[in-house]
């Protein structure tokens, strides 16, 4: 089933330790692009990638980092997380280099920081 | 920078009550206008992609058109099922954000049986 995983969906954790939530796609996407959600404020790219090895900022990338080193994977990482970052996040995937294809959403990611 | 508004914030139909949903966007030059379906708790789904002025797409009940200004997603006739929020979102032909989505707030539509 073509399908874009996520992991963890639901975390709980405390400010400042490290976290990684983890993104996976199995239809050999090139585009991957992180998404948080907020009431009022609606989804905001925070980072995105063109191919692997290729990442860019979008609009919210500030305490955020990603990586491509295989092209289905696209974690995104907070080195040391603060409340403002509780959200839901999401990971999507499309199969150009650009989003203007149908992208594919994950189920979410809702994060809480204490 | 990019701005997409989407109106109204909510709305609530009867069952078989015909409406409209709006985006208006403002955009240097536009490669594509989006709209996605989000059901509660899950990631937005794919509806239509419009790349031009006049160009319209229909799938079941729902109606997407385009003008330079803004983007109706029309539904005919919804159906409690068709509830959900609806997101609409912009990709710009060019420049720093041409591979970004800007997305609307997104409208909530609740259909009453």
């Amino acid at each position: 089933e073509a399908q874009v995983t996520q992991n963890p969906r639901y975390l709980i954790t405390v400010t400042g330790k490290k976290l990684t939530v983890t993104c996976s796609q199995n239809m050999n996407h090139e585009y991957m692009s992180w998404y948080r959600q907020d009431p009022g404020l609606g989804l905001r790219q925070i980072y995105y990638s063109m191919n692997v090895e290729v990442t860019d900022k979008g609009d919210v990338p500030e305490g955020y980092k990603v990586s491509r080193k295989e092209k289905r994977n696209f974690p995104l990482i907070l080195e040391s997380p603060s409340p403002n970052q509780t959200s839901l996040y999401f990971c999507a995937s499309s199969v150009s280099q650009q989003p203007y294809n149908e992208q594919f959403f994950g189920p979410g990611t809702r994060l809480t920081v204490l | 920078e990019d701005q997409v508004t989407q109106s109204p914030e909510a709305l609530r139909l009867q069952e078989g009550e015909s409406s409209s949903l709006n985006c208006s966007y403002t955009v240097s030059g536009l490669r594509g206008l989006f709209w996605y379906r989000q059901d509660p708790g899950k990631g937005p789904e794919f509806l239509f992609t419009l790349y031009s002025a006049g160009e319209e797409k229909e799938k079941e009940r729902l109606k997407a058109t385009l003008t330079k200004k803004e983007s109706f997603l029309h539904i005919t006739a919804p159906k409690p099922e068709d509830s959900a929020t609806y997101l609409c979102a912009v990709q710009p032909l060019d420049g720093a954000g041409s591979y970004q989505l800007t997305f609307g707030k997104g409208t909530k539509l609740s259909v009453i049986p």
